[in-house]
């Protein structure tokens, strides 16, 4: 099972909005609504930010949205604030049962 | 509060063994699944295993060949990882993780860093 793809790194400005994409296979992403996503700050564990594809959990800011489409996921983060800069990786549950994480993302705050 | 905490990690040499611990609270740990989710230095995450409540069905990540064994003590609220024939590049921190519902893990612990290396 090979990781699901992400870009190395995004860039913005405070304010702007950036979307990180995840893709996978018909076998991951676009077989199940099963994807999370997790921001990892450096040096601490990961933080649930998304699940089932676009729903938030309780007290994460509305800055955060997700979307699918086909074997793509999105995160959108809104309104880009310093605290969002850290590493962004999206997760999916797999046909063979088993989860693949993508390759991660690193958020830089300019 | 939901909390997970993971101990066991440490400086083993290849081909040697380590026992990783989680101990869960605030929560009815007896109800949910579990995962293990390694990350190397510097690098991404990585999913290497799943329990369900009752420990009748486990799954591990193809590339650890049969070495690794994950089990569950629910009257201890404990999960464990059983890591056999290590390699040196088996070395990450190693997190535990509550699958809330399938696809999705929260929270994690804070952690184990496993070094394997002579």
């Amino acid at each position: 099972q090979s990781a699901l793809t992400q870009p190395a790194s995004l860039s913005g400005s405070p304010g702007q909005s950036i979307t990180i994409s995840c893709i996978g296979s018909s076998s991951d992403v676009g077989a199940y609504n099963y994807v999370s996503w997790y921001r990892q700050h450096p040096g601490k564990a990961p933080q649930l930010m998304i699940y089932d594809v676009s729903n938030r959990p309780s007290g994460i800011s509305n800055r955060f949205s997700g979307s699918k489409s086909g074997n793509t996921a999105s995160l959108t983060i809104s309104g880009l604030q310093a605290e969002d800069e850290a590493d962004y990786y999206c997760s999916s549950y797999t046909s063979s049962s088993h989860y693949v994480f993508g390759t991660g993302t690193a958020v830089i705050v300019l | 509060e939901v909390q997970l905490v993971e101990s066991g990690g440490g400086l083993v040499k290849p081909g040697g063994s380590l026992r990783l611990s989680c101990v869960a609270s605030g929560f009815t740990f007896s109800t949910y699944r579990m995962v293990w989710v390694r990350q190397a230095p510097g690098k991404g995450l990585e999913w290497v295993s799943s329990i369900n409540s009752r420990s009748t069905s486990t799954y591990y990540v193809d590339s650890l060949e049969g070495r690794f064994t994950m089990s569950r003590d629910n009257a201890k609220n404990s999960l464990y990882l059983q890591m056999n024939s290590l390699r040196v590049d088996d070395t990450a921190i190693y997190y535990c993780a509550r699958e809330v519902r399938l696809g999705w893990f929260d929270p994690w612990g804070q952690g184990t860093l496993v070094t394997v290396s002579s």
